[in-house]
Order: structure tokens, then C-alpha cells, then sequence
């Protein structure tokens, strides 16, 4: 069964704290790992996309890698602003659908 | 590029009513969008997958006939919970998606919080 877990629930940071976050999955056939981004009352906004162990991809303070076992966010020197929900989802190769974990909310305290 | 917009994006109704909401792709033609609902703190489940033309895909114990789906036409899909009850309260959400973008990548809308009294 296809199923992803992500690591920790919540999170506390102080402003310019690194830290990590975990997406753990496993899936039959992999087309692709998402990280999507949601605040409060709102939809979730696209981030990244990995297709392939090894394979990272970078945009302002977060960085996504991808083994053939998890996923991680990386997020470095973190401002108040990147406080909200980070969602990790993957795409089964056999359904096509999106199986959404139950997300890492993060806060970030000046 | 890559908008997907909602309406509305709150709405109250009483229960045993209907309410329609609206996902529109707006920079894009979406050949395929999802629906999926979201409660307090929980992540999001995937309601059903709707291609334009053609019936819904509904997952596994969500009703056909409560949630009625239509995808008309390539920038419009619509949700209609039927008899809406207070346990149909939820954070509604759709997303698009087309093959012009690559399949995988879904893109969401803002979210339609429902409250049924």
C-alpha cells in the first residue's frame, strides 16, 4: 500500500535556526514526490517536484532531496515568514493520484 | 502561470440545502481536476478525480450522489454537496492539472470552507 509519513508534527525554530524536515514513504511505483506549502484557510502552493533518487532542487532557504526512501526539506536560516504547514505528497505510478501526508507545521519565532 | 481561483471561498448553508462551488483554471486548461476535503489539522483526502467530458472518478466511501461532480469544459468543474449536514462541514479544495504541464504537477485552488448549521 502506497503511504507517506511525515516527521515531526509540529516544529518550533528560532529565526536563522536550520533544520530538516522528514517525508518518509513507500510507494509501488514512484512518478514523482511533491512538497506543497499551506497556510491557515488556504490551499496548498506548489514548492518542488522530485522524480529520482539523488535528485535535489533548491528555491530561496529550502532545498528538497529525494532517496528511494524519503524526503527531506531542508530549510536554512529560517524567517518568521516561512512559518506554515509544509505537505509532502507522492504520486503513485499505478493510480496517478496524489497521497497527501499529514504535513509538518512549522513556526519560526523572531 | 499555473492559477486556480474558487468561489466562494466561504459559504454557510443550512442543513438539508445544496451548495455549488466553483474551481476555474485560469491561465490554463485543465484537463483533469481533483477535489478533495480537508479537516482541522488533518491533511488533505482525495474526494474524486474529474477529466473534462467525462464522469467523476470517486475514491473508496465518498458518495456519488451526495457529491456531484461536473467538468464541463476545460477551465470549469463544479462540486455540489446535496442535502448538505453539519458532518459535511469541511475545508473543500480542488486542484488542476493538464498534460500540457505534465500530469503529476496539480496545482490547488484556495479552498472553499463549508459550514453547515
Amino acid at each position: 500500500e502506497d503511504q507517506v509519513t511525515q516527521s515531526p508534527e509540529a516544529l518550533r525554530l528560532q529565526e536563522g535556526e536550520s533544520s530538516s524536515l522528514n517525508c518518509s514513504y513507500t510507494v509501488s511505483g514512484l512518478r514523482g514526490l511533491f512538497w506543497y506549502r499551506q497556510d491557515p484557510g488556504k490551499g496548498p502552493e506548489f514548492l518542488f517536484t522530485l522524480y529520482s533518487a539523488g535528485e535535489e532542487k533548491e528555491k530561496e532557504r529550502l532545498k528538497a532531496t529525494l532517496t528511494k526512501k524519503e524526503s527531506f526539506l531542508h530549510i536554512t536560516a529560517p524567517k518568521p515568514e516561512d512559518s506554515a504547514t509544509y505537505l509532502c505528497a507522492l504520486c503513485s505510478g499505478n493510480t496517478g493520484k496524489l497521497i497527501f501526508g499529514q504535513g509538518t507545521t512549522l513556526q519560526v519565532k523572531p | 502561470g499555473a492559477v486556480v481561483s474558487q468561489h466562494p471561498s466561504r459559504v454557510i448553508c443550512k442543513s438539508g440545502t445544496s451548495v455549488k462551488i466553483e474551481c476555474r483554471s485560469l491561465d490554463f486548461q485543465a484537463t483533469t481536476m481533483f477535489w478533495y476535503r480537508q479537516f482541522p489539522k488533518q491533511s488533505l483526502m482525495l474526494m474524486a478525480t474529474s477529466n473534462e467530458g467525462s464522469k467523476a472518478t470517486y475514491e473508496q466511501g465518498v458518495e456519488k450522489d451526495k457529491f456531484l461532480i461536473n467538468h464541463a469544459s476545460l477551465t470549469l468543474s463544479t462540486l455540489t454537496v446535496t442535502s448538505a449536514h453539519p458532518e459535511d462541514s469541511s475545508f473543500y479544495i480542488c486542484s488542476a492539472t493538464s498534460l500540457d504541464r505534465g500530469y503529476d504537477e496539480q496545482y490547488f485552488g484556495p479552498g472553499t470552507r463549508l459550514t453547515v448549521t
